[in-house]
């Protein structure tokens, strides 16, 4: 399977805790994105990185929220201290740029339960 | 702050019925217009629209976007049980993708 895919799928942690998410783009992309779904919604963009350097982030993205892509090529999401509201559904998607409309490709998700 | 709306929300059909989604979208930067269908699990990519009044078709689905008045819709015909899903529209601007908030289709048998 050559798609994106994540790390775990399914992460159950108590309030306060740390988390640490992991996601591989498709290999030769250069784009990769975060987004955060919750019931009911569609996705809310996080942040994104081309090659290794962060470009954007939402103000979605509080000073809990941590995003790194150290060699340009998997990433990682850590929640500090996570709190009830952060249970979601993370998604990580990846493009490659230049394309013409921006479409991004995502994976499967890992959905996070903060108890 | 962009903006895209989708409507229904919600819908339901029976088997060999014809439905269309609708969503439109209030951007400054546009690029594009997406769609994706989103079963228990990763939105996957359906269509990506970029000019006005070309029809994307692939099999009983197919996609049409108006860039004068800001829409775009979805069309499946003759549906299946396996149609059912959220159908997410997003707009691609710069450079993240500004999602609606679904329509959620279910097909009966």
């Amino acid at each position: 399977d050559t798609g994106v895919s994540q790390n775990p799928r399914h992460k159950i942690t108590k309030r306060g805790q740390n988390v640490t998410f992991r996601c591989d783009p498709i290999s030769e992309h250069n784009r990769l994105y975060w987004y955060r779904q919750t019931l009911g919604q569609g996705p809310e963009f996080l942040t994104y990185f081309q090659n290794e350097a962060q470009l954007e982030k939402s103000r979605l993205l509080s000073d809990r929220f941590s995003a790194e892509r150290p060699k340009g090529s998997f990433s990682t999401l850590e929640i500090q201290r996570t709190e009830q509201g952060d249970s979601a559904m993370y998604l990580c998607a990846s493009s490659l740029v230049p394309n013409l409309g921006g479409e991004q490709y995502f994976g499967p998700g890992t959905r996070l339960t903060v108890t | 702050e962009d903006k895209v709306v989708q409507s229904p929300l919600s819908l339901v059909v029976h088997e060999g019925d014809t439905v269309t989604l609708n969503c439109s979208y209030e951007v400054t930067n546009f690029r594009s217009l997406l769609w994706y269908k989103q079963e228990k699990k990763a939105p996957t990519f359906l269509f990506m629209l970029t000019s006005s009044g070309i029809e994307k078709k692939s099999g009983r689905l197919s996609s049409i976007l108006d860039k004068k008045e800001l829409f775009s819709i979805l069309n499946i015909t003759a549906t299946q049980t396996g149609d059912s899903a959220v159908y997410l529209c997003a707009q691609g601007g710069s450079e993240k993708l500004v999602f609606g908030k679904g329509t959620k289709l279910t097909v009966n048998p």
